[in-house]
């Protein structure tokens, strides 16, 4: 089972650049997020959807957009890299709003960014 | 708001020795209440969970008990493998909201020798 697939692993950016981070699942999950892992911070949302045409954001959502064109996809763009963007970035997915009854979230295995 | 602490790492262990993770949150209403599992270059895995007060979730040896009096939600572990080393995270989400949101405590690190 692919589960949730993120690409790229690493990617080193300089200060100013674009790039748009894929994350795609395979479980036919209505909703998808971006969170980004920063040392001593854990990890914290960035945007959201609820299903296909429909995102909202997070609680550090600036500097970045993301769209829903489909349910199997959420790319996550970086507009004009900074420094403060380098991070560990992680795509989930759940078929259901978390917190009611037996939801998971599944996450990839991650984008590690480096902004100089 | 909500929030989620748990205790600083890393934590040191023998492989044998009794491992407890502190975890306490802060809520309105009625949270439900995760661990995931973070192995070294990997996604976080869901290791655990528990949805309302007294519920004791658990999978491959952990477990961790809702404690609402205490708002708590521990990590225990009776005997830790080498193959345990991880970073472990507290989570909670909230149950009426809409966001599909996890909060997260900042991760404990667990490194388990031989």
């Amino acid at each position: 089972n692919a589960g949730v697939t993120q690409t790229p692993k690493f990617q080193v950016l300089k200060t100013g650049q674009s790039m748009t981070l894929q994350c795609a699942q395979d479980m036919n999950h209505e909703y998808m997020s971006w969170y980004r892992q920063d040392p001593g911070m854990g990890l914290r949302l960035i945007h959201y959807s609820v299903g296909a045409g429909i995102t909202d954001q997070g609680e550090v959502p600036n500097g970045y957009n993301v769209s829903r064109s489909t349910t199997e996809d959420f790319p996550l763009r970086l507009l004009s890299a900074a420094p403060s963007q380098t991070s560990v970035y992680f795509c989930a997915s759940s078929y259901s709003i978390l917190g009611q009854g037996n939801t998971e979230a599944f996450f990839g295995q991650g984008t590690r960014l480096t902004v100089v | 708001g909500n929030s989620v602490t748990q205790m600083e790492g890393p934590v040191t262990l023998s492989e044998e020795a009794f491992l407890t993770i502190n975890c306490t949150y802060t809520a309105t209403g009625y949270p439900s209440l995760f661990w995931y599992v973070q192995y070294p270059g990997e996604g976080l895995q869901l290791l655990l969970k528990a949805t309302k007060a007294d519920d004791k979730g658990s999978n491959k040896g952990f477990e961790a008990t809702y404690r609402k009096e205490t708002t708590s939600f521990h990590l225990e572990k009776g005997s830790v493998q080498v193959s345990d080393s991880a970073v472990y995270f507290c989570a909670l989400s909230d149950r009426g909201g809409a966001t599909n949101k996890l909060i997260f405590g900042t991760g404990t690190l667990l490194a388990v020798q031989p």
